[in-house]
């Protein structure tokens, strides 16, 4: 079936514009979950959604990241003003709930701040 | 805060040798130990995971080991080929999202 897709696959864009990401889940997974992936590193954890409940934004780095999650399913990730330490790929991954639940990931969108 | 050390940063392996990757967390409230494998331009995928009720589990030639007292899990790839040349990732859960450790970058020479 039908993995995590996410889009753009690549963005370019200009200090200080705000940008829009996306993801669409797995059909039926409850549970999606952001990540970020900064040249070289690991991944580091940004903000997750299970069902309706309220989500977790602990891993945001500022106020200038959120996200919503309309409808429980597809997702977007804002970036306010963006900086040139945002330039960094964005993963998306999604499970069948919280908890012990394989998160599965979509290719991510490659973002780079000039 | 929540960490995961992972060891080491690279390592290279004759094809057909076996490839040990370590990793450490603190948070001991973890019970979900994922693994992923990452290959350039792609999304992680899951190659293994281990809860932790269990010390150890096994898929072909991918083996995961964990140790709750020392909170340490390690993976174990045997007969490796060239095409598990990749960056691979250890990750602990406690709350459903992942902590990751900073990555093994694992070549095999043919």
């Amino acid at each position: 079936g039908a993995g995590v897709s996410q889009s753009p696959s690549n963005k370019v864009t200009e200090k200080g514009k705000d940008v829009e990401l996306r993801c669409d889940p797995i059909s039926g997974h409850t549970a999606l979950y952001w990540y970020r992936q900064s040249l070289g590193q690991g991944l580091e954890f940004l903000i997750y959604f299970q069902g309706n409940s309220a989500p977790d934004k602990s891993g945001l780095p500022s106020d200038r990241f959120s996200a919503e999650r309309t409808g429980g399913s597809v997702s977007t990730l804002t970036i306010q003003r963006t900086q040139q330490e945002d330039s960094a790929v964005y993963l998306c991954a999604s499970s069948l709930a919280r908890g012990q639940e394989t998160q599965y990931f979509g290719p991510g969108t490659r973002l780079l701040v000039l | 805060g929540e960490n995961v050390e992972q060891h080491p940063s690279t390592l290279s392996v004759q094809e057909g040798d076996s490839a040990v990757i370590k990793c450490t967390y603190s948070d001991s409230a973890s019970n979900y130990f994922p693994w992923y494998k990452q290959e350039l331009g792609k999304g992680p995928q899951l190659i293994i995971d281990i809860r932790s009720n269990v010390g150890e589990k096994k898929d072909q030639r991918i083996a995961v080991t964990l140790n709750k007292t020392a909170k340490h899990f390690s993976l174990h790839i045997t007969e490796t080929q060239p095409e598990d040349s990749a960056v691979y990732f250890c990750a602990a859960s406690s709350t459903g999202k992942l902590i990751f450790g900073q990555g093994t970058t694992l070549q095999v020479k043919p």
